[in-house]
């Protein structure tokens, strides 16, 4: 299965575009990238997901790379309650979903 | 549609007891799954199933059993718990006409004294 690294943690001003990166250097042709968010000790929420485009919706935007070894997701004005801890995933044929650890977020005044 | 339930929300077992934790969607989904995560890391793949009648291991299934003798329902069983398990169980579900989300409940927390 392809694996997923992102970074630790990150800042954002509120109302700026907060931008986080992944890299999936080992990503199969045919393998989804989604992206899920979770706030506090809920279940992880559904943000996104891609294969070669770039999509959108009413919550985010996901860049994909030409190569598609990297994604970055988009939260065009963040505020402060799109704090949460940010999952990037590889989804492999028989939808088996690896979370790693994460990017924690922090949306600040 | 109530979604994805799991039931307790909350357990405290002694080193040894067994017992099952509860999953249930009303959405008519194939494929169902459980999770631990512990804290201050991400979700970690228990077992999943893809459809009544079938059933896998996924990253850390050792110490727990599951079955889907139904579509709505993937019951977890801690055969023997260990203060190891000690964590937040989360089940979700994906359906075919919806292979961009999965849906979580919202999880159980589970200590092992």
């Amino acid at each position: 299965d392809a694996k997923t690294t992102q970074p630790t943690s990150m800042d954002c001003a509120e109302g700026r575009a907060a931008n986080l990166p992944c890299n999936h250097s080992t990503i199969s042709g045919n393998e989804y990238v989604y992206w899920y968010r979770q706030i506090h000790s809920q279940g992880p929420q559904y943000i996104i997901h891609g294969l070669k485009n770039n999509e959108t919706n009413e919550m985010a935007s996901l860049i994909i790379t030409e190569d598609r070894k990297s994604s970055t997701l988009i939260l065009p004005h963040a505020t402060l309650r799109d704090t949460a801890v940010y999952y990037c995933i590889v989804r492999s044929n028989n939808n088996d979903m690896r979370f790693g650890a994460g990017t924690r977020l922090t949306v600040k005044p | 549609n109530a979604g994805v339930t799991q039931t307790p929300k909350f357990q405290v077992l002694k080193t040894g007891q067994s017992m099952t934790l509860q999953c249930a969607q009303d959405m008519n989904h194939e494929y169902m799954s459980w999770y631990r995560q512990d804290p201050g890391m991400g979700l970690r793949l228990i077992h999943y199933s893809v459809g009544a009648g079938i059933t896998d291991q996924g990253e850390v299934p050792n110490g727990y059993n599951v079955s889907r003798s139904t579509t709505e329902d993937f019951p977890l069983r801690l055969l023997s718990a260990a203060p190891s398990q000690t964590s937040v169980y989360f089940c979700a579900s994906i359906g075919a006409s919806s292979y961009n989300e999965q849906f979580f409940g919202p999880g159980t927390r589970l200590t092992v004294l």
